[in-house]
């Protein structure tokens, strides 16, 4: 019920290419998504969040697409950059103050 | 300083010391939290205070013992830990009644030997 599964555990895309990361959850109440980046030596920063009243939200290369229904949600980078290697994890919460529960993070690497 | 600090960033002890990690956020946030992360695993929340006081305590051995003194500190003390304790630390602040946002340190990598 607490879990929230994450996919690929790595990634590997070309420069310019799309990156897609997927998560799924079970409990029903939360209501708070975020995506978050590490960087090595880094603690992880939020990229991008979404609540369950909408199905996208978009910010600059960066767009979460939440599929209630589903108890799914996904991050898609589009034309993907070397910068943006790093590690990703998705995460959801019902509303504050509440613990995240984190998905076990996928390793993207943008090659050139 | 801006956002949130963590001390030391790297840390080795043997099992038989007693040492502390600190935590401080300049956000002027009044929630904290203690992570753990593992590789490969997802990070496992260890401690929540919320205004000062304990709220979530995840089942953590009390080998683990935190501090809050004041809603800008947060401090680990760490006695006779094992080797699997070996990982990075990490501390978080956010604001109740808002959203979730967290906004995390950089982390203190502690090996135990």
């Amino acid at each position: 019920q607490q879990q929230v599964k994450q996919s690929p555990q790595s990634l590997i895309v070309q420069k310019g290419g799309i990156s897609i990361i997927n998560c799924a959850y079970e409990n029903t109440a939360f209501d708070y998504f975020p995506w978050y980046q590490q960087f090595p030596g880094k603690g992880p920063a939020l990229l991008i969040a979404i609540r369950p009243d909408v199905s996208e939200k978009k910010e600059g290369r960066f767009t979460i697409s939440f599929n209630k229904s589903a108890k799914q949600f996904s991050l898609h980078i589009m034309d993907s950059q070397p910068g943006d290697s790093a590690t990703y994890f998705c995460a959801a919460s019902k509303w504050a103050p509440d613990k995240l529960i984190f998905g076990t993070g996928t390793r993207l690497q943008v090659f050139p | 300083e801006t956002g949130v600090t963590q001390t030391p960033r790297h840390l080795v002890m043997g099992m038989t010391n007693k040492k502390s990690l600190k935590c401080e956020q300049h956000l002027g946030h009044n929630a904290m939290y203690w992570y753990k992360q593992s590789a490969k695993k997802p990070l496992e929340l260890m401690f929540v205070y919320s205004l000062e006081e304990r709220v979530e305590n995840n089942s953590v051995p009390s080998r683990f013992s935190p501090e809050c003194p004041n809603s800008s500190h947060l401090f680990l003390h760490l006695h006779t830990l094992q080797p699997e304790d070996s990982a990075l630390y990490l501390c978080a602040s956010s604001q109740d009644g808002g959203n979730n946002e967290q906004f995390f340190g950089p982390g203190t990598r502690l090996t135990v030997l």
